[in-house]
This record gives structure tokens, C-alpha cells and sequence, in this order.
């Protein structure tokens, strides 16, 4: 599985945006870009997902660079309620399954 | 719809012993998957199936370690003789048609093997 790389931890302030960066170099043609989140005691959460274009949606914007070789999560106002682990993980279909390989993802502290 | 359920939330068993977990999925997903966190990691894949076909495993799972799918609704996974290593969380998640826009996952069920 193609590999994504993410700083181990970030810190923003309340009420700022916040931009979070996933690099994957090994990105394949097929793979679609997609970023969860996972609040203490609770299962990940879908945030975003993109191929080539930038993608916006009521959580977040997701910027794609132009050789898709990384990639931005972008929260426009970071809230406490924003503070969680992010995945940034590439999806890829291989042999008609379907599965999402997570690494350690990056730890967001929002400071109020 | 109240999301994907998972029943228990915590589970505390004596090493050895047999433990089941049940999911129960959003009603109109058709792929199931079980996935497996321990403190400080990532979610680590188990096993999924479309509808009732279990059409992945992973090669971390064990022969210890049993899931099914009947009718293509609920699922359970299964853990005979549990060990000390077993002990995580364990995530249950849905999904509809290819899931490109996004898996649903429970709250998870926490293991500890005693």
C-alpha cells in the first residue's frame, strides 16, 4: 500500500485556520486521497476525500497539489471540538476489495 | 438510522476464554469491515465483507480470531482462547456501494484480556 507521511503533531489557536499537511510521494494514478479523524473514545470520522481537484464541504477544504505528490487538509476556524488525531490515507482498490489502511495519523491540539 | 452500532462498548475477559462482538451496521450499507486500534496506533484492518461474503482477511488475523456475516446484516467477530496481546479496541464500520464517500464506524468495543 502506498504510503502517506504526516507530522506526528500539530498545535493551532481557536477561531484560526488551520492547515495540516500529508505528503505521498508514491501516489499511483487510481488513488483517491481521503482524511479521517478520531476524537478520544470514538471511532474515526470521514472528513474529506479528493482526487485531483481541491474539494470543499461543510468540515473542510482538502487542496491537492498539482502532481498530487501531497496534499492539505485545510480547517478554515479551528474550534476545541476540532482537536483529534487526523489520517491522511490513500485509497486504493486492488482485486475488488476495498480497504482503508491507516498509519499513526497526527495529533491536532486546538488551544482556546 | 443512529449510525453503527457495536455491542458491548467494554468487555473484560480472563485469558483463554472465547469472546464475541457484534456489530450492527447502517441498514442500507452492503460492505462491513472490522478493524482493530491499540493505544497510540492507527486502526489496523481485520477482515471485510460485501454483503454476506467475507471477501478479505488479513494475514495478522489468526486462526483465533472468526467473523461472519449472515443475510448480509449484523456482523460478529469471534476471539477463542483470548490472550494478553488481543487486548484493544475494536472498530466495527459500514459503508455503501464502493465507499468512496466515506466508511461509518462504530464507537468500537475495548477489549481487555486479563
Amino acid at each position: 500500500d502506498a504510503k502517506t507521511t504526516q507530522p506526528n503533531s500539530m498545535e493551532s489557536n481557536e477561531e484560526e485556520p488551520v492547515h495540516l499537511p500529508c505528503n505521498h510521494s508514491t501516489i499511483s494514478g487510481t488513488d483517491y486521497i481521503h482524511w479521517y479523524r478520531q476524537l478520544p473514545s470514538q471511532g474515526p470520522e470521514y472528513v474529506i476525500h479528493g482526487l485531483t481537484s481541491n474539494v470543499n464541504n461543510r468540515m473542510a477544504s482538502l487542496a491537492i497539489a498539482e502532481d498530487r505528490k501531497s496534499s492539505t487538509l485545510i480547517l478554515h476556524r479551528a474550534t476545541l471540538r476540532d482537536a483529534a488525531v487526523y489520517y491522511c490515507i490513500l485509497r486504493r482498490r486492488q482485486g475488488g476489495s476495498e480497504k482503508l489502511v491507516f498509519g499513526k495519523g497526527m495529533k491536532l491540539t486546538v488551544n482556546p | 438510522d443512529t449510525g453503527v452500532s457495536q455491542d458491548p462498548r467494554h468487555k473484560i475477559t480472563k485469558r483463554g476464554q472465547n469472546v464475541t462482538f457484534r456489530c450492527d451496521p447502517i441498514s442500507e450499507h452492503n460492505r462491513l469491515y472490522w478493524y482493530r486500534q491499540t493505544l497510540g496506533q492507527g486502526p489496523e484492518f481485520l477482515t471485510y465483507f460485501q454483503n454476506e461474503a467475507q471477501l478479505e482477511k488479513s494475514r495478522l488475523l489468526s486462526d483465533r480470531f472468526s467473523a461472519e456475516r449472515p443475510k448480509g446484516s449484523f456482523s460478529t467477530l469471534e476471539i477463542q482462547r483470548t490472550e494478553q496481546g488481543d487486548s484493544a479496541m475494536y472498530l466495527c464500520a459500514s459503508s455503501f456501494g464502493t465507499g468512496l464517500d466515506g466508511y461509518t464506524f462504530g464507537s468500537g468495543t475495548r477489549l481487555t484480556v486479563v
